[in-house]
């Protein structure tokens, strides 16, 4: 069974541009919800999406967004972009809540 | 709010010691599932170990293995006869309520296994 994918593996983008990454879970997975690494805030939770909705969402401004398609695999996009946005972005793919995730190898950003 | 707290930035031991992790958390919640997750230098994030709240039999998974206190909620991962592949970030994480919050994660910590 594949994983979970996520792509791209690496960006540079310049501030002010916007991003889009994507994500695609476990087949069979209805739930991917996303969350951002950095050094000094740790982990935090971005949003989830659930049947292509919005469940959840953290508390991050509304340059955050995302979406998910009928096959399940999900898009996050950034835009405006900020020297602070520049992170480890993690999915996790989930049956149908999170009570097990397994993630993806992130796609890591790097705004210049 | 929930939180997670791991009190442990970094540990160092030696190979086939066994090694424990600390964490605490706080929810309101009664029904909520603990986890442990690696995440090696490869960035790539793998659950090493589950715990559901109202399971009171502590979840074992191999080598790795769980000490749930509820009362005095307490998770702690024990990690027996560490191997150099042990090496990685230990986060341990909180699944609470509808899930409002997502997973919530502790800080970390860096577990380094010595030859």
């Amino acid at each position: 069974k594949a994983g979970v994918t996520q792509t791209p593996r690496y960006l540079i983008k310049t501030r002010g541009q916007q991003v889009t990454l994507s994500c695609s879970p476990i087949s069979g997975h209805r739930s991917v919800s996303w969350y951002q690494q950095t050094p000094g805030q740790g982990l935090q939770f971005l949003f989830e999406y659930f049947s292509e909705t919005q469940r959840n969402k953290g508390n991050f401004p509304g340059r955050f967004s995302g979406r998910q398609f009928s096959n399940s695999r999900s898009e996050m996009n950034v835009s405006t972009l900020e020297l602070g946005d520049s992170a480890l972005y993690l999915c996790a793919s989930s049956p149908t809540v999170i009570t097990e995730a397994f993630f993806g190898q992130g796609t890591r950003l790097t705004v210049v | 709010a929930q939180t997670v707290t791991q009190s442990q930035p970094e540990m160092s031991v030696q190979e086939a010691e066994t090694v424990t992790l600390s964490c605490t958390y706080d929810t309101s919640e009664n029904n909520y599932y603990l986890f442990w997750y690696k995440q090696p230098p490869s960035r790539q994030m793998i659950l090493v170990i589950r715990q559901e709240a109202y399971k009171q039999q502590n979840a074992t998974e191999n080598r790795f293995s769980v000490n749930f206190q509820k009362a005095a909620k307490s998770f702690s991962l024990k990690i027996s006869d560490s191997q150099l592949g042990d090496t990685a970030m230990y986060f341990c994480a909180l699944f609470s309520g509808g899930g409002a919050d997502g997973l919530t994660f502790g800080k970390g910590t860096h577990l380094i296994i010595q030859p």
